[in-house]
């Protein structure tokens, strides 16, 4: 089992919907969670973190956490094509990041 | 502004060679790591370092070895590249932060290996 898992995808939203991205993780010890947002051929780039269970809001992105389900997600309201790339989930391990493999967003006109 | 540089966008490079991928930042963090991304894999972690001259094995350590011999700069050595480590390298470097381990990345090194 991956530490950290992300459905591919990808998961296709129409312009000004809510994109809803999910990410599970094993490791229980796991205490800070990202979420990266990486367009072709460029790094990745955070978006935002959360530690505390419940929600974090950061204009139009929501981060969720539910440690009892050991569950992440990221919603996107008002989706735009620019929001158009591969969402990596990350969780936080002893001084280290693990990765999920990502789901890419596709944002249809 | 967190600058992450890695040396080289592009490396093409012969089965056999010892190649060096070079990392530096200017922020003054501790920690140092160096992935691989792959497609359908994701970002898979080498190794990282959490101070100079320290360093720990990653997921995948095998084939390659590290250097952090000064805080700023931490280098990825393919001691003799194979075709299969034909991949995106990229680095990153964050603070120490109890659990709060932001990680900035380098613009990544995209290396083939004929």
């Amino acid at each position: 089992q991956k530490e950290v898992e992300q459905n591919s995808g990808p998961l296709s939203v129409p312009e000004g919907a809510i994109a809803s991205l999910n990410c599970t993780y094993s490791d229980r010890g796991s205490q800070s969670f990202f979420w990266y947002r990486q367009y072709s051929g460029k790094s990745p780039e955070l978006i935002m973190f959360i530690y505390s269970n419940g929600d974090k809001e950061d204009g139009r992105f929501t981060a969720q956490l539910n440690k009892a389900s050991q569950y992440v997600s990221l919603l996107i309201r008002d989706s735009q094509p620019s929001d158009s790339a591969t969402y990596l989930c990350a969780a936080e391990g002893v001084s280290k990041l693990t990765f999920g493999t990502g789901t890419r967003l596709q944002v249809t006109l | 502004d967190v600058k992450v540089t890695q040396s080289s966008r592009y490396l093409v490079k012969r089965t056999g060679e010892k190649v060096f991928l070079e990392c530096v930042q200017d922020m003054d963090h501790e920690n140092m790591f160096w992935y691989r991304q792959d497609p359908g894999l994701g970002l898979r972690l080498i190794y990282f370092s959490y101070d100079v001259k320290m360093k720990e094995k990653g997921d995948i350590p095998e084939g390659y070895s590290v250097s952090r011999e000064k805080k700023e700069r931490f280098s990825l050595i393919l001691e003799s590249a194979s075709t299969n480590q034909t991949s995106m390298y990229l680095c990153a470097s964050s603070t120490l932060r109890g659990g709060d381990t932001e990680a900035f990345f380098g613009q990544g090194t995209r290396l083939t290996v004929v």
